[in-house]
C-alpha cells in the first residue's frame, strides 16, 4: 500500500536561509513523486515531479528535490528561501492500482520565513 | 484559458439534504478526481475516474457518489451530507498519456459546511 509521510508539520527559516522539507514514501510499484504548494486561500499548483527519469529534479521558483530510492525519501530544497515562498506544501506520490492510478498526499508541511 | 472550474464555490447546507457539486475542465482531460482537504491530514482522495464511465473508489469514499457521462464533467454528489463532511473540497484533472506521471490541474475548490 501506498503513503506518503511528510516528517514535519511545520517548518520556520529566516529569508534568505536555505529550505529543506522532508518526505519519505512507500510504494508497490514505481511510483511517480510530486512536490505542490498551496497559498493561503489559493488552489493547488505544481512545484516539480519526479517521474523515473533524472533523480534530480527541478522546479519553479528555485526549488529541487532528490529521488532516493535506497532511502525512500523525496525531499524538496532551496538555497535561499524568500519571503513569497510562505505556504503549505504537499508531498504526493501517484501509484499504479487495479483499473487505474491513485494519488496519496502527505499532511502537508507549512513554511513559515521570517524577515 | 485551460481550466477546472467548480460550483459552488462556497456552500452551507443541512444535515440529509442532498447536494450536487459540478466539476468541468476544458482540457480534454481522461482522468478526473475529486478531494477532500482538512486540517493536518492534507488531502484525501475520494473518487477518481479513468475516462467516461469508468469510475473507483479512492481512500474516503463512504457517503459519496460520482458519476462520468461526458468527459469533460465530473460531479460529486452527497445524498445524505453528515456535519463530518464539512470540508473543503478540490475537483482535478489530468492525462494520464503513459500512466501516472502527470500532473493534475486543481480547481479552486469548493468549501462546504454542514450543519
Amino acid at each position: 500500500a501506498q503513503s506518503v509521510t511528510q516528517l514535519d508539520s511545520h517548518v520556520s527559516v529566516s529569508e534568505g536561509t536555505p529550505v529543506l522539507l522532508r518526505c519519505n514514501y512507500s510504494s508497490s510499484y514505481s511510483p511517480s513523486l510530486f512536490w505542490y504548494v498551496q497559498h493561503p486561500n489559493k488552489g493547488l499548483q505544481l512545484l516539480l515531479k519526479y517521474t523515473s527519469a533524472a533523480t534530480l529534479v527541478k522546479g519553479i521558483n528555485g526549488f529541487e528535490a532528490e529521488f532516493k530510492k535506497s532511502e525512500t525519501s523525496f525531499h524538496l530544497t532551496k538555497p535561499s528561501a524568500h519571503m513569497s515562498d510562505a505556504a503549505e506544501y504537499f508531498c504526493v506520490v501517484s501509484d499504479l492500482n487495479t483499473g487505474g492510478f491513485k494519488t496519496i498526499f502527505g499532511a502537508g508541511t507549512r513554511l513559515f520565513v521570517k524577515a | 484559458e485551460a481550466q477546472v472550474t467548480q460550483n459552488p464555490r462556497y456552500l452551507i447546507t443541512v444535515t440529509g439534504k442532498k447536494l450536487t457539486v459540478t466539476c468541468s475542465q476544458n482540457m480534454n482531460h481522461e482522468y478526473m478526481s475529486w478531494y477532500r482537504q482538512d486540517p493536518g491530514l492534507g488531502l484525501r482522495q475520494i473518487y477518481y475516474s479513468m475516462n467516461v464511465e469508468v469510475t473507483d473508489k479512492g481512500d474516503v469514499p463512504e457517503g459519496y457518489k460520482v458519476s462520468r457521462k461526458e468527459k469533460r464533467n465530473f460531479p460529486l454528489i452527497l445524498e445524505s451530507p453528515s456535519p463530518n463532511q464539512t470540508s473543503l473540497y478540490f475537483c482535478a484533472s489530468s492525462f494520464p498519456k503513459t500512466g501516472w506521471g502527470e500532473t493534475q490541474y486543481f480547481g479552486p475548490g469548493t468549501r462546504l459546511l454542514v450543519l
